[in-house]
């Protein structure tokens, strides 16, 4: 049972261009979206995060859209480059401040970002 | 170094043998999560610490897996006879208090032959 997909394994694009990666979930409970980035042998990097409260959520090239009815976000990355070519995780979790659940993460499967110089 | 570190960075194990993975979080951070990373797949979890209280284990797989903080810092994760089926990277993330931004180390990479 997949909570949170991440349906396009990959994802390519010219340098300056938009990159767009789309992240579905159907769990109702989850509360708080965030993205990660992952260079091959390195631990997943936060990236941005977006309460369930907003619908969007910026900093600097980033930018994350959260459809609540949805249950769909999606991160924008523009002018896109090719320090950004990674593995890109979308995330979510339950918000119990205290609660056993809190901060506990269910991954998507990850997309594959190449950005052509 | 600030970050989550992880050692040993890779282990190979013979079918059977047991290892130990060991993680050291951030420095203050009281929440403490492993996640098994497998090839081509995102991270799941196996279990989460608040100090040195497991508070979640719902995510290891099987009684041949064992995770322990005794102090409250430094967390361990055993695994006994292990198979091949264990083969994956094993990641370990904390959090500071009233977060839900996991700081990640870079992994333990278990090869089981």
């Amino acid at each position: 049972d997949q909570q949170v997909k991440q349906n396009s394994p990959s994802l390519s694009v010219q340098e300056g261009r938009i990159s767009i990666l789309n992240c579905d979930y159907t769990n109702s409970m989850f509360d708080y979206f965030l993205w990660y980035k992952k260079y091959p042998a390195e631990g997943p990097t936060f990236l941005i995060s977006i309460s369930s409260i907003k619908d969007k959520n910026e900093d600097g090239r980033f930018t994350v859209f959260l459809n609540k009815s949805a249950k769909h976000l999606s991160l924008h990355i523009v002018p896109s480059q090719p320090g950004d070519s990674a593995v890109y995780f979308c995330a979510a979790s339950p918000y119990a401040a205290g609660g056993t659940s809190y901060g506990k993460l269910t991954f998507g499967q990850g997309t594959i970002l190449t950005v052509h110089p | 170094g600030a970050g989550v570190s992880q050692s040993p960075r890779y282990k190979v194990a013979k079918r059977g043998q047991d290892v130990a993975l060991r993680c050291d979080p951030i420095s203050g951070h009281v929440s403490l999560f492993w996640y098994q990373q497998a090839l081509g797949q995102g991270p799941e979890f196996l279990t989460y610490f608040q100090n040195e209280a497991q508070l979640d284990k719902s995510g290891l797989p099987s009684d041949r897996f064992f995770a322990e903080r005794p102090e409250g810092s430094v967390s361990t994760l055993k695994i006994q006879r292990t198979q091949q089926e264990d083969s994956a990277v094993y990641l370990c993330a904390s959090s500071p208090p009233y977060s839900n931004q996991g700081y990640f180390g870079p992994g333990t990479r278990l090869t089981v032959l």
